[in-house]
């Protein structure tokens, strides 16, 4: 079945350290892989994503890459602010629907 | 432009009760998904509809229904409510990419 396993669970960076949160996944026809920031009491905010065409996309401090072969696929903040903190999901489109599987979540803790 | 809209932000049922939860995707967006985040975990998908039509369905029991209107709005309707139904409910809006509405936290005591 569709399977999306996330690590680490709890990342704690000092401000301007680099984050990488890692996500890989079971179903080989995968081709769409988002990823979510969400803040407390509030709804996932998507913050990147990446289709299997592409090997790696950037946007300003955060990139996402990908390796199909392996199965998957990594979130990179570089130059971390306190506003960075928050809960980070990947989620993987398994299927001809729109279902997306998340993770189980990495909380993302910068630190001054 | 607005976003996805949800409604109420907050409920409080007890068990065996009925609700109703209430989406508004963006302007533009026919396709309206269902996910429930319990607290601690990642979004579970429960339904996809699009132009009106169910296109998926999670894992949920047959408690849960939702339909979608002619003006791609959509409503999720949970019956003899369990405790473990609290959750946040989030409606996600799409076009070629899901955006997630605030939610709604259903606590059912």
């Amino acid at each position: 079945g569709e399977n999306v396993e996330q690590h680490p669970s709890t990342l704690s960076v000092q401000e301007g350290d680099s984050a990488v949160i890692k996500c890989t996944y079971s179903d080989s026809a995968s081709n769409y892989f988002p990823w979510y920031k969400q803040e407390l009491g509030k709804g996932p905010q998507l913050i990147i994503d990446i289709r299997s065409n592409v090997g790696e996309k950037k946007d300003q401090r955060i990139a996402v890459t990908l390796n199909k072969t392996a199965k998957h696929f990594s979130l990179h903040i570089t130059e971390t602010q306190p506003e960075d903190s928050a809960v980070y999901f990947c989620a993987v489109l398994f299927g001809t629907a729109s279902k997306l599987t998340f993770g189980t979540g990495t909380r993302l803790q910068v630190t001054l | 432009d607005a976003g996805v809209t949800q409604s109420p932000t907050h409920l409080i049922k007890t068990r065996g009760q009925h609700v109703t939860l209430r989406c508004s995707p963006i302007s533009g967006h026919k396709s309206v998904s269902w996910y429930q985040q319990v607290l601690g975990q990642g979004p579970q998908f429960i339904f996809q509809y699009y132009e009106k039509e169910e296109r998926g369905r999670g894992n949920f029991p047959d408690r849960f229904s939702a339909r979608q209107f002619p003006n791609y709005s959509s409503e999720l309707n949970v019956n003899a409510l369990l405790l473990g139904d609290s959750a946040l409910y989030l409606c996600a809006s799409s076009y070629d990419r899901q955006y997630f509405g605030p939610g709604t936290r259903l606590l059912v005591l």
